[in-house]
Formats: C-alpha cells, structure tokens, sequence
C-alpha cells in the first residue's frame, strides 16, 4: 500500500512569489490535512479536507489555502511569501479524519523562502 | 499561549534502560492525546495514544500514562533503543468537543537519543 506522497521535496522561493505543493494521500482516505513545522513553533494545524470541502482551519492568514479533488489529492496555495513562511510542511491522511484513528503522515515538503 | 507543552527540549539515555518523556497541557477539554515519533527527513509516524477515560496505554515497549488531574501525561519506553533515537511529539484533541484530525494540537516535541 503506498504511502502518503508530497510533492515537491524541496522548493525554493523568492519573496513575493506564490507556492503550491501538492499531497496525495493514502488509497482510500478520504482526510488530508496540513502543517506547518518550524524550529520555534513546532507543529501548527493548517487546515483539514475532506471529501473536498474545507472541514477545519487553524489560525493562518488568508494567505494560506488549499482545496482537495475528487480523488482526494490535496495542494495547499501561499500567495505573496514570506520570509517566515520558511518551514516544513507536512500532510497528514486518514480514513475518516476522526484523531482516534491513525494518521500517516508524508514527507514533508520543505520551503525556503529567500 | 501554549496549550500542549514539552518542557524538555532532549533527552539522553543509555541502551537498555527506561525512557521517560513528559507531556503537559493547559486545556481541561482535551480528552484525547496522541504520541508521534519522527525521524529526521520523515513525516511524523504515530505510535500511540490514549482516552482521557483511561490512565494508562501500552503496546508492547511503549506505555502512555496520563494524569488528568495534573494534567499531565508521560511516554515509557522500556527498554530503550538505538533505533528509538528520533524526536517525539506529543499531541492533544477535544474529541468529544467536535473534534477531528485537524483539531490536534502538538507539543514542540523532545528530541530522544539512546546511547549504545
């Protein structure tokens, strides 16, 4: 069974620009939901899908958005970068999106914004 | 405001010998945490939880207690491993508050090494 999948792995970016990075999750489940990993601040809930509709959304601007396709494949979208939006992001899957099943998480795609 | 907090930033032990890492949270209506292990360059990998109506999970070398009152929980791993070298995160939920994956809230986590 493969696992989750991010791409790209790597992703650098000028300030100002916009990014998209993709997830596509585990066969079968139906829940993608993203973080952001930073030295400082750990892991911060993004915002989770499922079954292409926006179900949680953590304390990011609006500048932060993602949407998820029929096939549960999920991007999430940074517009106008940041230097501090330098981070890990990682996405998560599930089967129903419930905490008291098991997520599995991809690898992260990392951003550095320069 | 932090709400699930790890204190210990790392954590060294001997091969062999128990690991105890700590947890604490602020938010009463957590009733659902979560441990998850991570390897540098990998996604964070679940490993066990528990329900704020138990005070005590195991599976296999790893046992969580959690202690509502103080509001606090703990991960044993016994007995330690090189390969347990990663760091772990902890995370809470208000399951029973309409919750759901995207209402974790994670710790800044505890890097482990166990030493050969």
């Amino acid at each position: 069974k493969a696992g989750v999948t991010q791409t790209p792995r790597y992703l650098i970016k000028t300030r100002g620009q916009q990014v998209t990075l993709s997830c596509s999750p585990i066969s079968g489940h139906r829940s993608v939901s993203w973080y952001q990993q930073t030295p400082g601040q750990g892991l911060q809930f993004l915002f989770e899908y499922f079954s292409e509709t926006q179900r949680n959304k953590g304390n990011f601007p609006g500048r932060f958005s993602g949407r998820q396709f029929s096939n549960s494949r999920s991007e999430m979208n940074v517009s106008t970068l940041e230097l501090g939006d330098s981070a890990l992001y990682l996405c998560a899957s599930s089967s129903q999106g419930w905490v008291n099943t098991e997520a599995f998480f991809g690898q992260g795609t990392r951003l550095t914004v320069v | 405001d932090q709400q699930v907090k790890q204190n210990s930033p790392s954590l060294s032990v001997q091969e062999g010998r128990i690991s105890i890492l700590n947890c604490d949270y602020t938010n009463s209506m957590f009733d659902y945490f979560l441990w998850y292990k991570k390897y540098p360059a990998e996604g964070p990998t679940f490993l066990i939880s528990i329900s704020s109506i138990k005070d005590k999970n195991e599976d296999g070398r790893f046992t969580v207690f959690l202690n509502k009152s103080a509001k606090h929980l703990s991960l044993h791993i016994v007995p330690s491993q090189p390969g347990d070298s990663a760091v772990y995160f902890c995370a809470a939920s208000a399951v029973g508050y309409g919750g759901s994956q995207g209402n974790l809230i994670f710790g800044k986590g505890t890097k482990l090494s166990v030493k050969p």
